[in-house]
């Protein structure tokens, strides 16, 4: 596609209830993140998929969530048992490639973001 | 973030006045990237910065990345209403691996 497409793009949910947000990278892109931002607060990564690699998945908050990147394409970032404090836009990005290091990163774009209410 | 400190945190300014927007860290950024937020969108690129003393510019905006490489400013000169948004530095640090960290990001208000 022409950009990073998440959906839905809002989801009001219970307590208490399972999510899936979902993420179709640019077509080609190897790289994938998804961060989170909740009100007033800076970006927070959640995981990272690159190729065929393990994800990093350092930046989990619990064992309530999880991701995983079907065919080396589309994400599906899992909330179980949902909480108020879930409750945030998630935002998934994808880039050419990723990795640290001087010139290995192309720059990421990033998708409109799931703003997610947890009620 | 606490590995990147943006300042200011909020900004307003009249129109056709310029700003600046700092991004600094303690440790060295082998790639700086300024993005831009309006409410309710995703971020939208600006520039991306990697060499120590690499300035670019687009438009109004021109970024800047210190030869330490630790700390990048973004400029917007004759500000307007279309600039107003969150600006957000993000970086590649190595000791944080594949993950870009980001700032806070910083809000700015361009009055007419």
């Amino acid at each position: 596609g022409a950009g990073v497409s998440q959906s839905p793009s809002n989801k009001v949910t219970e307590k208490g209830k399972d999510v899936e947000l979902r993420c179709d990278p640019i077509s080609g892109h190897t790289a994938l993140y998804w961060y989170r931002q909740s009100l007033g607060q800076g970006l927070e990564f959640l995981i990272y998929f690159q190729g065929n690699s393990a994800p990093d998945k350092s930046g989990l908050p619990s064992d309530r969530f999880s991701a995983e990147r079907t065919g080396g394409s589309v994400s599906t970032l899992t909330i179980q048992r949902t909480q108020q404090e879930d409750s945030a836009v998630y935002l998934c990005a994808s880039s050419l490639e990723g990795g640290t290091g001087e010139s290995e990163r192309a720059e990421a774009f990033f998708g409109q973001g799931t703003r997610l209410t947890v009620v | 973030s606490q590995e990147l400190e943006q300042s200011p945190q909020s900004l307003i300014v009249q129109e056709g006045k310029n700003l600046t927007i700092n991004c600094t860290s303690s440790k060295t950024l082998y790639g700086l990237y300024w993005y831009k937020q309006k409410y309710g969108e995703g971020l939208i690129f600006l520039m991306m910065l990697q060499k120590g003393g690499e300035e670019k510019s687009h438009e109004k905006i021109t970024a800047k990345l210190d030869e330490k490489k630790q700390q990048s400013s973004l400029h917007i000169t004759a500000s307007q209403p279309s600039h107003a948004g969150i600006y957000l530095c993000g970086a590649d640090i190595l000791e944080y691996g594949n993950k870009l960290v980001f700032g806070a990001g910083t809000i700015l208000r361009v009055k007419s």
